[in-house]
């Protein structure tokens, strides 16, 4: 059973960095691109950032580019996200997530639980 | 980047069909066939329940239908149910590699 666990969340200042983690499990990491997907409170869904299975190819939104890095260990079957500079705008649940198949944007199949991020002063 | 349009809300009666819009450009959901939908519940993580336009993961029930026409993706839900009562989003590839969501549908089931 594919499992996706996030941590890493809490409260930030504005202008602060946080580092989030996703433990996996249940799949051959190393196999798939990851990504991450944020949600405000009340809000819609937003694509962030996908990394590709070895990891040397990224893709960002636009809202994030330059502020966050995304990247993976795949000896430990973690992904992370590196995010510097938050605003208060970032503030969300953020999630992991992964396609059943071979192109990481066909369907996110797989998602962890979240990981809420605030950022206030 | 600009999010896919959706109706904020759509209502049905139990055993009704509804059908949920989402507009684009063709810059996303008219450049390629990777239109996928999501069901969220209160509190839980999205659930993936069309993907490829209209292609359902195994264990979706198959009221659930989608379809595309341009730059305008639908997801049809028939037979409506009170456990449908969710919001609903819609994701398309982009031309620049990267993935943009609808700003969700409200399903409320009267």
């Amino acid at each position: 059973e594919v499992q996706l666990l996030e941590s890493g969340g809490g409260l930030i200042q504005p202008g602060g960095s946080l580092r989030l983690s996703c433990a996996a499990s249940g799949f051959t990491f190393s196999g798939y691109a990851m990504s991450w997907v944020r949600q405000a409170p009340g809000k819609g869904l937003e694509w962030v950032s996908v990394i590709y299975s070895g990891g040397g190819t990224t893709y960002y939104a636009d809202s994030v580019k330059g502020r966050f890095t995304i990247s993976r260990d795949n000896s430990q079957n973690t992904l992370y996200l590196q995010m510097n500079s938050l605003r208060a705008e970032d503030t969300a649940v953020f999630y992991c997530a992964k396609v059943d198949n071979s192109d990481w944007f066909r369907g996110f199949r797989h998602w962890g639980q979240g990981t809420l991020v605030t950022v206030s002063s | 980047q600009s999010a896919l349009t959706q109706p904020a809300s759509v209502s049905g009666s139990p055993g009704q069909s509804i059908t949920i819009s989402c507009s684009g450009t063709s810059s996303d959901v008219g450049a390629y066939n990777y239109v996928s939908w999501y069901q969220q519940r209160p509190g839980k993580a999205p659930k993936l329940i069309i993907y490829d336009v209209s292609n359902r993961p195994s264990g979706v029930s198959d009221r659930f239908s989608g379809s595309k026409s341009g730059n305008t993706a639908s997801l049809t839900i028939s037979g409506l149910q009170a456990e449908d009562e969710a919001d609903y989003y819609c994701s398309s590839y982009t031309t620049s590699t990267t993935l943009v969501f609808g700003g969700g549908t409200k399903v409320t089931v009267l």
